[in-house]
C-alpha cells in the first residue's frame, strides 16, 4: 500500500525556523520531493532527496532517513511569502509517478 | 519556453456534460502526467505518458475518463458524462527522461472544475 503522512497544519512567525515532517510507506522509493504551492496556484519544486542526509538549498534544506521512511524540509529566516502549503511526495516505480501527502499548511504569523 | 500550460483555467459545466481540458507541456519534455487534486488535499494521479504511448492508469480514472497524446507534444483529458465528484483542480505536469535531474516534474497551473 501507499501511505504518506504529514501534519496538516503548522503555524511559525516571521524570521523563526520551522520543520515540516513526512513519514512514508510505499511500494517503491525511488526518491522524495517536496514541492510548495501557494492557494490557487501550480507545485512549484522545492526538493528532491535519493540518497539519506541533508540536502541545502539556501533556506530550505531537507533530509532524508530511507530506512526511517522520514524525511522533512527545514524552512529558516522565515518570510511571510513562505505561508503555503508544502506536499512531500515519493516518487514511485519507473515511470516517474508520483504519490503525494495531504500537504501541510503552514501560516507564517508578524 | 514559458512553461505547462494548461486550457482553460477555469470550467463550470452543468451535471452529466462533456468536457475536455488541454495541457501543453515544456516543448523538449518527452513524460506527461495528469493528476487531480481537491481542496485540502494533495494531488493525486491519473495518468502517465511517455511521447505518444499511455503506459499508466490509475484505478481512479474510470471508465468515463479518458486521456491521449496524439503526437507526443499536447495531451487532452475529457471527462464524459461529469459528476459532482468530479470537481477538483487537474493539474498536468511534464519532465525529460534525457536529464541527469530528470524526475523532476514542472507543474502547469490547472484547471479548476466545477460541476453543479
Amino acid at each position: 500500500g501507499q501511505n504518506i503522512d504529514q501534519p496538516t497544519e503548522m503555524t511559525a512567525t516571521e524570521g523563526a525556523i520551522v520543520q515540516i515532517n513526512c513519514t512514508y510507506q510505499t511500494s517503491g522509493f525511488n526518491g522524495l520531493f517536496w514541492y510548495q504551492q501557494h492557494a490557487g496556484e501550480a507545485p512549484t519544486f522545492l526538493s528532491y532527496n535519493v540518497l539519506d542526509g541533508l540536502e541545502e538549498k539556501g533556506r530550505f534544506s531537507s533530509f532524508l532517513s530511507r530506512s526511517k521512511g522520514y524525511s522533512y524540509l527545514l524552512l529558516k529566516e522565515l518570510q511571510m511569502k513562505d505561508s503555503a502549503s508544502y506536499l512531500c511526495a515519493v516518487l514511485s516505480g519507473n515511470t516517474g509517478k508520483l504519490i503525494f501527502g495531504q500537504g501541510t499548511t503552514l501560516q507564517v504569523k508578524p | 519556453d514559458t512553461g505547462v500550460s494548461q486550457d482553460p483555467r477555469h470550467k463550470i459545466t452543468k451535471r452529466g456534460q462533456n468536457v475536455t481540458f488541454r495541457c501543453d507541456p515544456i516543448s523538449e519534455h518527452n513524460r506527461l502526467y495528469w493528476y487531480r487534486q481537491t481542496l485540502g488535499q494533495g494531488p493525486e494521479f491519473l495518468t502517465y505518458f511517455q511521447n505518444e504511448a499511455q503506459l499508466e492508469k490509475s484505478r481512479l480514472l474510470s471508465d468515463r475518463f479518458s486521456a491521449e497524446r496524439p503526437k507526443g507534444s499536447f495531451s487532452t483529458l475529457e471527462i464524459q458524462r461529469t459528476e459532482q465528484g468530479d470537481s477538483a483542480m487537474y493539474l498536468c505536469a511534464s519532465s525529460s527522461s534525457s536529464d541527469i535531474a530528470s524526475y523532476e516534474q514542472y507543474f502547469g497551473p490547472g484547471t479548476r472544475l466545477t460541476v453543479t
